[in-house]
């Protein structure tokens, strides 16, 4: 079983910052991994796919690098309605999530 | 415009069942994979079991192998969760999301349906 671990747990920032966010996997994911976001009382909704493609209507402020064990979602600059919880996915051979980053306003 | 709507949650004694719907729209449901994804309250997301466009292959997650079938009736557009010997860590709101292509992400979801097992 493939385990996603992300980091930090919590990401306190102000609008206009960058923010980095990470997901580690236990072993090789390729590239086979997604970012979602989730607000409070709202369903996740799917940013990045496989590492680096950004899902229809996502602003371009949001970008994913990686491949292998280490992936990066990145936030340009951030604006208001991006403060909520960030969680990684993969779907190599299975299907699991990491355990969410929060982006809270500083 | 997609629309997917959960229903059958409640609250469930320990060793009861429990079935869940899904009723999809705006899409051509028989087209697709569709998902069970749950979140325990105050906690992250865990994928449950997957259906394929044609229901010829399912997948279960470990924790609900043998109690959990996923189901659907393309007819109907609608996808089911039937859930047997529901244990209080099954408590959580689901969600029914749907296969984004022939990839196992999630490109878009249901409001979810809160799942309470307690005695």
């Amino acid at each position: 079983e493939i385990v996603l671990t992300q980091s930090p747990a919590t990401l306190s920032l102000s609008p206009g910052e960058r923010a980095t966010l990470s997901c580690r996997a236990s072993q090789s994911v390729s590239s086979y991994l997604a970012w979602y976001q989730q607000k409070p009382g709202q369903a996740p909704r799917l940013l990045i796919y496989d590492a680096s493609n950004r899902a229809t209507g996502i602003p371009a402020r949001f970008s994913g690098s990686g491949s292998g064990t280490d992936f990066t979602l990145t936030i340009s600059s951030l604006e208001a309605e991006d403060f909520a919880v960030y969680y990684c996915q993969h779907r190599n051979n299975w299907l699991s999530f990491g355990g969410g980053t929060k982006v809270e306003i500083k | 415009q997609v629309q997917l709507v959960e229903s059958g949650g409640g609250v469930v004694q320990p060793g009861r069942s429990l079935r869940l719907s899904c009723a999809a729209s705006g899409f051509t449901f028989n087209n697709y994979g569709m998902h069970w994804v749950r979140q325990a309250p105050g906690k992250g997301l865990e994928w449950v079991t997957v259906i394929s466009y044609d229901a010829s292959n399912k997948y279960y997650a470990d924790s609900v192998k043998g109690r959990f079938t996923i189901s659907r009736d393309n007819s109907k557009n609608t996808l089911y969760l039937q859930m047997n010997s529901l244990r209080a860590e099954d408590t959580a709101v689901y969600y029914c999301a749907k296969q984004y292509d022939d990839l196992n992400y999630f490109d878009y979801w249901g409001q979810g349906t809160l799942v309470t097992v307690s005695s």
